[in-house]
């Protein structure tokens, strides 16, 4: 059964400083993995996907990698500004390959001007 | 384009009593989820449907959840009887043959 861990729960930054995320995934029979940015009250925003023939993939300030063979992956942020300030999930395909995804309970990030 | 829409936002309600969610996914999306999200916690897959039919709802509970897309479109997630602990988020999402999902803002669900 898949199972994804995020570590920290909860982090807490100054403006300006690099960051990452971390994502552990108990099977790494997976064909990508998502980051995804939630701001309270609010829905799911997809910020990358990888998909399991890559290695990195980035958007603007944001820089995720995958390592399927250690079952890790990282969400690099940098240059971090408080509209940065929300809690990122990191998810992975369900085995059953319907399109199901299975969340880690997530990393709230405070960043502080 | 539109995004998945979910009403209603908020809702309290008292244990015992019944509640009803409602989804409107981006047209032409045939796949639809809902998710579970309880506070610090990820989401959790309740049931999936394409277009009308059930593809997953191995972790919905069938005693007092039920959910249905009959035109395959709209969907609509009910509880009866809550109970506190569906205290949570109800996510809907949907997605094109299965890639990317979109989201949609949740329904927060207090019960008392």
């Amino acid at each position: 059964k898949q199972e994804v861990t995020q570590i920290p729960a909860a982090l807490s930054v100054p403006e300006g400083e690099n960051l990452v995320l971390n994502c552990s995934f108990t099977d790494s029979a997976i064909y990508n993995l998502q980051w995804f940015r939630q701001d309270p009250g609010k829905g799911l925003t997809s910020l990358l996907l990888i998909q399991s023939s890559q290695r990195e993939q980035t958007s603007g300030r944001l820089n995720a990698s995958l390592d399927k063979s250690s079952g890790r992956s990282t969400l690099y942020i940098a240059a971090s500004q408080p509209g940065d300030s929300a809690t990122y999930l990191c998810a992975v395909p369900g085995s059953s390959n319907t399109g199901k995804l299975i969340f880690g309970q997530g990393t709230t990030l405070q960043v502080k001007p | 384009e539109a995004g998945v829409a979910q009403s209603p936002r908020y809702k309290i309600i008292e244990k015992r009593q019944s509640v009803a969610f409602w989804c409107n996914p981006i047209s032409g999306h045939a796949t639809l989820y809902w998710y579970q999200q309880i506070l610090g916690q990820g989401p959790k897959l309740l049931i999936q449907f394409q277009n009308n039919g059930v593809v997953d709802d191995s972790q919905l509970p069938k005693d007092r959840f039920s959910a249905e897309r009959l035109k395959g479109v709209d969907s609509t997630l009910k509880i009866q009887p809550a109970k506190l602990e569906d205290s949570a988020v109800y996510l809907c999402a949907s997605s094109l043959e299965g890639r990317v999902q979109y989201f949609g803002p949740g329904t927060r669900l207090t019960v008392t």
